[in-house]
């Protein structure tokens, strides 16, 4: 079955660390996105790419640093310049066209040790 | 920029009963989509129904409908014969072709029995 696989479903960042979240698609999609959602709030984008090679940063890119070398995979690595990096952590993917919801991965929730 | 507000953090509903979920936009677009997404305590995200502007005829999905007033700028969801299942967050999402989605920042339903 098609989907979107985030990895892992829990981590957990020492100050000063840098760490990755993992996302894979394998529904073809050209576009993803990075969400943050912080606890009883709305999503808000950190990054997005909408081809291989190419992102731009969304509302919320301090502190955080993506790449888009395959068109499967968008990872998200969040720096030690993120001071409050506790929150849950959601990938979405998309066709280009607006009329295409963004599917989304199950998310990973991030915790500072 | 475009913004979306969900003026309702809170709402209940008997079982078996209707409830209706606000939603409004702000945009200076003709075209664009429009999105329900669910998110029950297991955080994934669920689309519900979606609009596209340009249809005059609202989009129904089993007991989902939504109300779209296009000159109004709202886009609500009613929920008919409510069922414990359908108890989550709601999130509603604007986009226009080639963008990003923005969400707004929930709504938490609550189905009593």
């Amino acid at each position: 079955d098609g989907g979107i696989t985030q990895s892992p479903k829990y981590l957990f960042r020492k100050e000063g660390q840098n760490v990755t979240l993992s996302c894979e698609q394998n529904l073809n999609h050209d576009a993803m996105y990075w969400y943050r959602q912080d606890p009883g709030q709305g999503l808000r984008l950190i990054y997005y790419s909408q081809i291989v090679n190419d992102f731009q940063k969304g509302d919320i890119a301090e502190g955080y640093s993506v790449s888009r070398e395959k068109k499967e995979s968008f990872p998200l690595t969040v720096t030690s310049a993120q001071k409050n990096p506790t929150a849950f952590y959601l990938c979405a993917s998309s066709n280009r066209q607006a009329n295409q919801p963004q599917h989304f991965g199950d998310g990973t929730r991030l915790s500072i040790l | 920029a475009q913004t979306v507000t969900q003026s309702q953090p809170e709402m209940s509903v008997q079982e078996a009963e209707t409830v209706t979920l606000s939603c409004t936009y702000d945009t200076s677009e003709s075209d664009y989509y429009l999105f329900w997404y669910k998110q029950p305590p297991s955080r994934q995200m669920i689309l519900v129904i979606r609009q596209e502007a340009y249809k005059q005829q609202n989009a129904t999905e089993n007991r989902f409908s939504v109300n779209f007033q296009k000159a109004a700028k709202s886009f609500s969801l009613k929920i008919s014969d409510s069922q414990l299942g359908d108890a989550a967050m709601y999130f509603c999402a604007y986009r226009e072709y080639g963008n990003k989605l923005v969400f707004g920042a929930g709504t938490i339903l609550r189905v009593k029995s």
